[in-house]
């Protein structure tokens, strides 16, 4: 079935620190890939996206390779700041069937925080 | 341009009770999705709605039930209520035309079951 698995937190770094959240997936086919970020006390936004195999999101620094022989989304950032601070989860799009427009299927998140 | 909206945004219930949600889809879309994500959790998918029907749905019991109306708004419903219930319920909306663009998500409303 399809799943999603992303490295274990919470990942603590200081401003301007290099970010690296890994994220594998096991699906049937080529799913569409995503990036969603959670404030405290929100809901979810969308940071990047890719839908195909090559594929690089990116969005307010953060990037995302989707990479189809390693099967990987891993997002990563140059530089993090204080305002970077929140959950971060991986998602894939399941295919569309039955009339559905196919469902996201989550990974458990990562909890980021960053020192000033 | 107003996003989705959720209400309510917190809601205390007793085991055993039931429970409406709301969710008003942003402007121009036409399908509603609902999650349930647990403390620490991510979300998990309950079921969407368009053009008034069910259309797909997750691994979640009868107990969980919903609506779609005419203006493409949405209800959860929820069903003698379990303390594993609590949760946050979040609702996303989209279009049939699905440009895999990613769902538009609401703030969520907060579940308390006690």
């Amino acid at each position: 079935g399809n799943s999603v698995t992303q490295m274990e937190g919470p990942v603590t770094l200081s401003e301007e620190a290099f970010l690296t959240i890994n994220c594998t997936y096991t699906a049937t086919g080529y799913p569409s890939l995503f990036w969603y970020v959670q404030y405290p006390g929100e809901g979810l936004q969308l940071l990047l996206k890719a839908t195909k195999a090559d594929d690089k999101g990116s969005n307010k620094g953060f990037e995302a390779t989707y990479r189809k022989e390693t099967t990987s989304f891993h997002l990563e950032k140059g530089s993090v700041q204080v305002s970077d601070s929140a959950v971060y989860f991986c998602a894939l799009l399941t295919g569309n069937y039955g009339g559905s427009q196919g469902n996201l299927i989550f990974g458990k998140g990562t909890k980021l925080s960053v020192k000033p | 341009d107003a996003g989705v909206t959720q209400s309510p945004t917190h809601l205390i219930k007793t085991r055993g009770q039931q429970v409406t949600l709301r969710c008003s889809p942003k402007s121009g879309h036409d399908t509603v999705s609902w999650y349930q994500q647990a403390l620490g959790q991510g979300p998990q998918f309950i079921f969407q709605y368009y053009e008034e029907e069910e259309r797909q749905r997750g691994n979640f019991p009868d107990r969980f039930s919903g609506h779609q109306f005419p203006n493409y708004s949405s209800e959860l419903n929820v069903n003698a209520l379990l303390l594993g219930d609590s949760a946050l319920y979040l609702c996303a909306s989209s279009h049939r035309s699905w440009t895999a663009s990613g769902y538009t998500f609401g703030s969520g409303t907060r579940l308390t079951v006690v």
